[in-house]
């Protein structure tokens, strides 16, 4: 079964600091991974995927995150935070298979003051 | 276009009476359903997922049961809610690849 592990449950940043968000995930097969985002009072969205090729993909809003297999994991970066960037953000895993279905982490709950 | 609709929004119901949210999507075809909950510092779970009309998978057991009555309809129901029933109950779709298109999400208040 795969599993999806988030390191921090809450991070607090100032406006301009470097933001890294820990994701590491268990799955015996080949992966496709997910950051999504929900700000506050919305929808759960998308920031970024990977599904292959390039390891360091890019998503909207100045995100990043790289796949390093070895490590098993999906780090999201974003070097200059915003106020803007408070929100919940989600690391999820789907493995290759038709039959695998979308697993999240806890989540991380990211607050910038201004 | 695609969309997904989720009501109600907001919902606040007492212990032990029934429950019924309802999720459509417009603009694709047998598309893959599910239902995730989301409860305060445990992420998004993921309780039942569809691949057809009448074809239910339940990930977790639990005091909830879905139906999927038409192919872009998908219910998820209880009929007795209890306490931990509380939190935040999304629908999402995969109408194909590995992208998930999730609805606004109801928040339930069990009292």
């Amino acid at each position: 079964a795969q599993s999806v592990s988030q390191h921090n449950h809450h991070v607090i940043l100032s406006e301009a600091a470097s933001l890294e968000l820990g994701c590491n995930y268990s799955y015996g097969g080949t992966v496709n991974l997910f950051w999504y985002v929900q700000y506050p009072g919305q929808h759960l969205q998308l920031l970024l995927k990977y599904f292959s090729g390039d390891p360091l993909v890019k998503g909207i809003k100045g995100f990043e995150a790289e796949f390093i297999k070895s490590k098993f994991s999906f780090n999201l970066r974003k070097p200059s935070v915003q106020w803007s960037d408070t929100a919940e953000y989600f690391c999820a895993v789907i493995g290759d298979s038709g039959y695998s279905t979308l697993t999240f982490g806890k989540g991380t709950m990211l607050l910038v003051s201004p | 276009s695609q969309t997904i609709h989720q009501w109600p929004a907001t919902l606040v119901q007492p212990v032990g009476s029934p429950l019924s949210l309802e999720c459509t999507v417009e603009g694709t075809s047998n598309p893959n359903l599910y239902w995730y909950r989301q409860a305060a510092g445990r992420g998004l779970q993921l309780l039942f997922y569809s691949v057809g009309i009448g074809q239910i998978s339940s990930e977790v057991p639990q005091n909830l049961s879905a139906s999927r009555p038409q192919d872009r309809q998908f219910i998820l129901s209880s009929k007795k809610l209890l306490l931990s029933d509380s939190g935040f109950y999304l629908c999402a779709w995969r109408a194909g690849g590995y992208g998930y298109t999730f609805g606004s999400g109801t928040r339930l208040t069990v009292v």
